[in-house]
C-alpha cells in the first residue's frame, strides 16, 4: 500500500523553540494533505488541509501564525510550530490523499511525539 | 455536540469471545464511514470501510444505521492481537471527523 513518511519521529525542545516537521507521500503524489494532532486518550483533531501550491486551511481555533504549513511539492508538507511552549506537547500526524487514486483513499503518517519541556 | 461520540471503554474482553460496540454521529449529512484501528503510540490503520448494507471482514463485522446515525463494529473470536483502540470515523465535507476511540483489552 501506499506509505506516508514523517520525520522526525520523536523530538523534544526547549521552550520558545521553533519545530519542522516533514510529511512525505512516498509512492504517490498528494495535491492535499492533512494535519491533525492527538492529546492522550483524545480523538485526532484536524488541524488544517495543506494544499499543494496554496495556501492552507486552517480550522477553526488553530492559529495558522502559530502552526505554519508548506506544501511546496506534491510529495512534501512541512508543519512548523513556532515558538513551542509546553502546551504544544502532543502528538503530530500528517495524512495524505493520493491524487491518483479514484478511492481519494487517506494515508497516515507514523506520527510525530513532540514533547516541550 | 461532538461530531463523532464513542464510548472510551476499556471493553475487556476474555479471549475468544465477541465484543461489539458502536459510535454515534451528527452530521446526518455525512457520507462515508469507517473504522481505524490504533495501537498505542502509532497512527491509525484503516480497518474497514462500513457501506449502508453492512459488511464482513473476517471476524470483523461492520453495520451502518442512517436514520439513528449510528457505526457499530463486531469482532468475533477475539484474539490477544485485537488488543487496541478502535476509531470511528466519518467523512463529511471532504474531511475526516475522529471518535475518542473504543479501547479494547483481549485477556487471555
Amino acid at each position: 500500500g501506499a506509505v506516508v513518511s514523517q520525520h522526525p519521529s520523536r523530538v523534544i525542545c526547549k521552550s520558545g523553540t521553533s519545530v519542522k516537521i516533514e510529511c512525505r507521500s512516498l509512492d504517490f503524489q498528494a495535491t492535499t494533505m492533512f494535519w491533525y494532532r492527538q492529546f492522550p486518550k483524545q480523538s485526532l483533531m484536524l488541524m488544517a488541509t495543506s494544499n499543494e501550491g496554496s495556501k492552507a486551511t486552517y480550522e477553526q481555533g488553530v492559529e495558522k501564525d502559530k502552526f505554519l504549513i508548506n506544501h511546496a511539492s506534491l510529495t512534501l508538507s512541512t508543519l512548523t510550530v513556532t515558538s513551542a511552549h509546553p502546551e504544544d506537547s502532543s502528538f503530530y500526524i500528517c495524512s495524505a490523499r493520493d491524487t491518483g487514486s479514484s478511492y481519494n483513499e487517506q494515508f497516515f503518517g507514523p506520527g510525530t511525539r513532540l514533547t516541550v519541556l | 455536540r461532538k461530531e463523532v461520540e464513542q464510548d472510551p471503554g476499556p471493553f475487556n474482553v476474555p479471549e475468544g469471545a465477541t465484543v461489539a460496540f458502536n459510535c454515534t454521529y451528527s452530521n446526518s449529512a455525512s457520507q462515508s464511514f469507517f473504522w481505524y484501528r490504533q495501537d498505542c503510540r502509532k497512527e491509525p490503520k484503516l480497518l474497514m470501510s462500513v457501506y449502508s448494507s453492512g459488511n464482513e471482514d473476517g471476524r470483523f463485522t461492520a453495520q451502518l444505521n442512517r436514520a439513528s446515525q449510528y457505526i457499530s463494529l463486531l469482532i468475533r473470536d477475539s484474539k490477544l492481537s485485537d488488543s487496541a483502540t478502535y476509531l470511528c470515523v466519518v467523512k463529511g465535507n471532504n474531511r475526516l471527523a475522529f471518535g475518542k476511540g473504543n479501547q479494547v483489552v483481549v485477556i487471555p
